[in-house]
């Protein structure tokens, strides 16, 4: 069976403080992971997916196979970053998309 | 351009009264479709997807049920309602293979009393 778990419910720190959400999944095979991300008053939208490689709005995760874990990584958090994240996991096996539960990121100024 | 719509926003239904969601897809044909519903502390969870016309995968046995009349049309429906049916119900579309990025409408928000 494939599983997202994000053990943290709520993060909260400062604004330019580091940030770090963690994912961990269960899957067998080659998964496909993302994060998702729903801003406050706006649809849940695609951050980003380990497969691009890519850094957006200063957020990088890096897949590590050997903890199973996908963790998403900023250095210095913004209030604006302030959102709900989910983690989500695609194994072809299963051909769909699995969410974790999601954390709420608040950034004080 | 692609949008998906997606209704009513917001939705107060009695216990044991029928439900009938409604979500379309505007600018692609093809589409794969979901409905995921949101319930507080429980994150997203995937209740149907569908990969063509006529065609619907249950991911929860519960008393909701799905259909797909047309190619960008997916109706999330119920008979009677329970109280545990409460929540925030999304729609969203993807094309191509599986893995390829959800694009989500704004939600319904059901109540049922």
């Amino acid at each position: 069976a494939q599983r997202v778990t994000q053990p943290e419910k709520l993060l909260s720190v400062f604004k330019g403080a580091p940030v770090e959400l963690k994912c961990n999944y269960s899957y067998s095979g080659s998964p496909e992971l993302f994060w998702y991300v729903q801003y406050s008053r706006q649809r849940l939208q695609l951050l980003l997916r380990h497969i691009s490689r890519e850094s957006i709005k200063g957020f990088t995760a890096d897949l590590n196979k050997g903890e199973t874990s996908f963790h998403l990584k900023k250095p210095f958090a913004q209030e604006e970053d302030s959102a709900m994240y989910y983690c989500a996991l695609f194994g072809r096996g299963y051909n769909k998309l699995i969410f974790g539960a999601g954390t709420r990121l608040a950034v004080h100024p | 351009s692609q949008t998906i719509h997606q209704w009513p926003a917001t939705l107060v239904q009695p216990v044991g009264s029928p439900l009938s969601l409604e979500c379309t897809v505007e600018g692609t044909s093809n589409p794969n479709l979901y409905w995921y519903r949101q319930a507080a502390g429980r994150g997203l969870q995937l209740l149907f997807y569908s990969v063509g016309i006529g065609q619907i995968s249950s991911e929860v046995p519960q008393n909701l049920s799905a259909s797909r009349p047309q190619d960008r049309q997916f109706i999330l429906s119920s008979k009677k309602l329970l109280l545990s049916d409460s929540g925030f119900y999304l729609c969203a579309w993807s094309v191509g293979t599986g893995s390829s990025p959800l694009h989500f409408g704004n939600g319904t928000r059901l109540t049922v009393t």
